[in-house]
């Protein structure tokens, strides 16, 4: 399977605390994105970091990505309860036609 | 709204109907791309569009599915024949290249009784 997989499958924490969330894939990737998903709704695309980048910062998120381990991880810091959703990796698997996601990791952040 | 559009947002049918969904992706992006999900599942890849050609289809899309995407514009997914394991989100979403992150959708939910 080309997909990421992401890693805890599901993760409780406080609100004010730090949630961090692994992705890790098997092929040789250009792109990996993270995306967040409401219960029910569309998902929504929070970062894409590139093959050749190491780490990326957003706002309260931080990415980063080791290509010799394939893998990634996705840090939230101070989360709020609105940040409750389940977030996705999604790898290119080395094509720029579409991409592959993981199961996800349900995040509750209780306030 | 420059987002991408999909409609119906719920679709209940009953076995062996067909349905079809339409996707309205943002006007500048030149490709279009279904996915499905199931509940617990991330989403599964079908098909994409660059402008108006069908590039690619995922062997999950048996001969019931049908995707167009005349002139470039909107996109259209029929399902003919419907099973209950069709049941699902399905997930329409846009960019303006791959290296891009994807603008999706709200999705529609289909039930299939």
């Amino acid at each position: 399977s080309q997909q990421g997989e992401e890693d805890p499958q599901a993760l409780s924490i406080q609100e004010g605390e730090n949630a961090t969330m692994n992705c890790s894939y098997k092929t040789s990737i250009n792109n990996l994105q993270w995306y967040r998903q409401n219960s029910g709704r569309g998902l929504v695309h929070l970062i894409l970091i590139r093959s050749n980048e190491r780490e990326k910062h957003s706002g309260r998120l931080r990415v980063t990505l080791d290509t010799s381990k394939k893998s990634s991880s996705l840090l939230i810091t101070a989360s709020r309860a609105a940040d409750t959703a389940s977030y996705f990796c999604a790898t290119d698997g080395g094509n720029f036609n579409k991409f592959y996601f993981g199961s996800g990791t349900k995040l509750n952040v209780k306030p | 709204d420059t987002g991408v559009s999909q409609d119906p947002r719920h679709k209940i049918t009953k076995r062996g109907q067909n349905v079809t969904f339409r996707c309205d992706p943002i006007s500048e992006h030149n490709r279009l791309y279904w996915y499905r999900q199931t509940l617990g599942q991330g989403p599964e890849f079908l098909t994409y569009f660059q402008n108006e050609a069908q590039l690619e289809k995922s062997r999950l899309l048996s001969d019931r599915f049908s995707a167009e995407r005349p002139k470039g514009s909107f996109s259209t997914l029929e399902i003919q024949r419907t099973e209950q394991g069709d049941s699902a989100m399905y997930l329409c979403a846009s960019s303006l290249e791959n290296r891009d992150g994807y603008t999706f959708g709200s999705g529609t939910r289909l039930t299939v009784v």
